[in-house]
């Protein structure tokens, strides 16, 4: 199957740096990608949409100035997580859709494994 | 709004039992229902899906059937194996959204015990 890899896996930061997240599709181009959040035993929260060559979609309540999200080419999107605080400690996955559209016309979704970030 | 609830983890089972994760969702018009599974230390996996009502989904020995009038989309299998542990999403995406936006269920985990 299609394969999509997040990098990195952990990361540990001091509060008050920035944290970049790549995520890339390895075997197919992706014209839309998704960044998530995901709490200790809670459900994954979609934070925006991140679309080739324009600008991402946030979902309402997700600081864009906050997390900037850059879709520079059909198979990397990056999250930085600017100034980053405790606060902002969490899981994060990206996933890059095969296919144009809504899935219910049999596009697939492909998931990064995730990373772990840790501000103290 | 559109919404996805799983029952409550984690589920531990034996070797051979009967698998039933429920999920049930809120959403307007007729989504598109999915499961994911997230194995340790790995992204997560489409499982199955099913796009519209009374659709049964497949995969890998797990069913689960779109039901319409219960709004639900429970995830079964016959004989669970040790291999089968791992976290499972319940999911939905609206017909409407001209993207793959999908909205999760708060994810159950399995734990099989040889």
């Amino acid at each position: 199957g299609a394969v999509v890899s997040q990098h990195p896996s952990w990361v540990i930061c001091k509060s008050g740096t920035s944290v970049k997240i790549e995520c890339r599709s390895l075997d197919f181009q992706a014209t839309t990608m998704f960044w998530y959040r995901q709490f200790p035993k809670q459900s994954l929260m979609l934070m925006a949409t991140s679309n080739e060559g324009s600008k991402a979609t946030y979902e309402q309540g997700v600081e864009k100035d906050k997390f900037l999200i850059n879709h520079a080419s059909l198979t990397l999107s990056t999250l930085t997580v600017t100034s980053a605080h405790p606060e902002d400690s969490s899981f994060y996955i990206c996933s890059a859709q095969r296919g144009v559209g809504t899935l219910h016309l049999g596009n697939i979704q492909y998931f990064g494994a995730g990373t772990r970030l840790s501000v103290l | 709004g559109n919404s996805v609830t799983q029952m409550e983890g984690p589920v531990t089972l034996s070797e051979e039992a009967f698998l039933t994760i429920n999920c049930t969702y809120t959403a307007t018009g007729y989504p598109s229902l999915f499961w994911y599974v997230q194995y340790p230390g790995e992204g997560l996996q489409l499982l199955l899906k099913a796009t519209k009502a009374d659709d049964k989904g497949s995969n890998k020995g797990f069913e689960a059937t779109y039901r319409k009038e219960t709004t639900s989309f429970h995830l079964e299998k016959g004989s669970v194996q040790v291999s089968d542990s791992a976290v499972y999403f319940c999911a939905l995406s609206r017909r409407s959204s001209n993207t793959g936006k999908l909205i999760f269920g708060q994810g159950t985990t399995l734990q099989v015990k040889p």
